[in-house]
């Protein structure tokens, strides 16, 4: 299982983009890259989920270079409502394999 | 993406007495399913991991005796924390995976709190 180092915190402004890195330098060849959001007393929420290069959906992007040694979640103009541990998880979907989670990176967004 | 839902949201109980949580997928069957707890400003630890049909698996540390773990369909696992005391209060929060080729995403039941007295 590949252990996943990320900031343990993070601040900025409502309409600033945010990213934040993850490092994980044993990833395997079978490995996906997924961040999760969670606010206080609920259950992570899935935000992006990907393998190599880029990844981009309706509410963040997925940067992960060509060694798959990190990636970076890209938060693009934030809001009060971006404020929440974020989590950076790697792990082989392909099988039963379970996902451990790190310590994750707590965002404060300002006004 | 898929829904993942737990019963109840959260529960009271006295030291000695057993609480039943229930972990569902609303809309997708479920190969396996995890079960995690958080501790008030801590990331999730994983408990344990079940596999429909099957025994679950238990993390190091993890009394399966205390925290029975039953996966007894596609879409729905119980944690039964027997014979509860003041340490087991804590978040409980569960993830089901479809595990099929298009989704192995891993999805997360909203958590339920329980309060040991």
């Amino acid at each position: 299982l590949a252990k996943t180092t990320q900031p343990i915190s993070m601040d900025s402004y409502e309409g600033q983009e945010v990213n934040i890195t993850c490092s994980h330098n044993n990833i395997a060849t079978n490995d996906y890259i997924t961040w999760y959001q969670q606010f206080p007393s609920q259950g992570p929420r899935f935000i992006i989920q990907g393998y190599k290069t880029k990844v981009t959906n309706e509410v963040a992007s997925l940067f992960i270079p060509a060694d798959r040694k990190s990636s970076t979640l890209s938060l693009p103009r934030v809001s009060l409502s971006d404020t929440a541990v974020y989590y950076c998880l790697v792990g082989d979907y392909s099988s039963a394999s379970k996902i451990i989670f790190g310590s994750g990176t707590r965002l404060s967004i300002r006004p | 993406g898929a829904v993942v839902s737990q019963h109840p949201s959260r529960v009271i109980c006295k030291s000695g007495t057993s609480v039943k949580i229930e972990c569902r997928s609303l809309d997708f069957q479920a190969t396996t399913m995890f079960w995690y707890r958080q501790f008030p400003k801590k990331s999730l630890m994983l408990m344990a991991t079940s596999n429909e049909g099957s025994k679950a698996t238990y993390e190091q540390g993890v009394e399966k005796d205390k925290f029975l773990i039953n996966h007894a369909s596609l879409t729905l696992s119980t944690l039964t924390v027997t014979s509860a005391h003041p340490e087991d209060s804590s978040f409980y929060i569960c993830s089901a995976r479809a595990g099929t080729s298009r989704d192995e995403t891993q999805y997360f039941g909203p958590g339920t709190r329980l309060l040991v007295l």
